[in-house]
């Protein structure tokens, strides 16, 4: 089973240049989100869909936008990439969205430098 | 507002010894659940114990428990007989109203032989 699947590993990007982050799951999980992981600050929410079509903020959704067009894809995009999202970023994703039991099944992480 | 605060760092244990890793959770709904998650040099993200806000008692997954103290809001995670392979950072989360887990800063942990 894949679970989570994550793409690219590792990124380096220039100031101002766009990228997309890949995210997939195939357990058919309703929820799907995306964090970003900086030391000292733990794992922090940037913006999540609780299904097909639907998505919404997080703590820090300045400078991502996401789309959530499949059940299957959530897609992370950088607009205008910006050294202080240099920072290893996690899709995750759980099969309900309202359950407060429903752990995160999490991929295997980006880590993107921006220089 | 949700909020979980882990006020260690860092922390040593000799091998073979038990350590408890500290968690505060602050939140106004009476629903929720908290969740611990290891991740080791390799920067995977493990699930390791969860425990419900109504559930009787403590939760126990093997050499992992859970020392819940819904009073103090603490959801503190044990682990017993330390080994090597449990040097990692550990996460302590929750999860309530409004679907999203949120984390604490974490707590290096570092198992001595």
């Amino acid at each position: 089973n894949a679970g989570v699947t994550q793409t690219p590993k590792f990124q380096v990007l220039k100031t101002g240049q766009s990228m997309t982050l890949q995210c997939a799951q195939d357990m058919n999980h309703e929820y799907m989100s995306w964090y970003r992981q900086d030391p000292g600050m733990g794992l922090r929410l940037i913006h999540y869909s609780v299904g097909a079509g639907i998505t919404d903020q997080g703590e820090v959704p300045n400078g991502y936008n996401v789309s959530r067009s499949t059940t299957e894809d959530f897609p992370l995009r950088l607009l205008s990439a910006a050294p202080s999202q240099t920072s290893v970023y996690f899709c995750a994703s759980s099969r309900t969205p309202a359950g407060t039991n429903e752990k995160l099944f999490f991929g295997s992480g980006t880590q993107l430098s921006v220089l | 507002a949700q909020k979980i605060t882990q006020t260690q760092p860092g922390m040593f244990v000799q091998e073979k010894e038990a350590v408890t890793l500290d968690c505060t959770y602050d939140t106004s709904d009476p629903s929720y659940g908290l969740f611990w998650y290891k991740q080791p040099s390799s920067g995977e993200m493990i699930f390791l114990i969860y425990q419900g806000s109504y559930d009787q008692q403590n939760a126990t997954e093997g050499r992992y428990s859970l020392n819940f103290q819904k009073a103090r809001k603490s959801a503190n995670l044990v682990i017993s007989a330390s080994q090597l392979g449990d040097s990692a950072m550990y996460f302590c989360a929750m999860r309530a109203y409004g679907n999203k887990l949120v984390f604490g800063a974490g707590t290096i942990l570092r198992v001595k032989s």
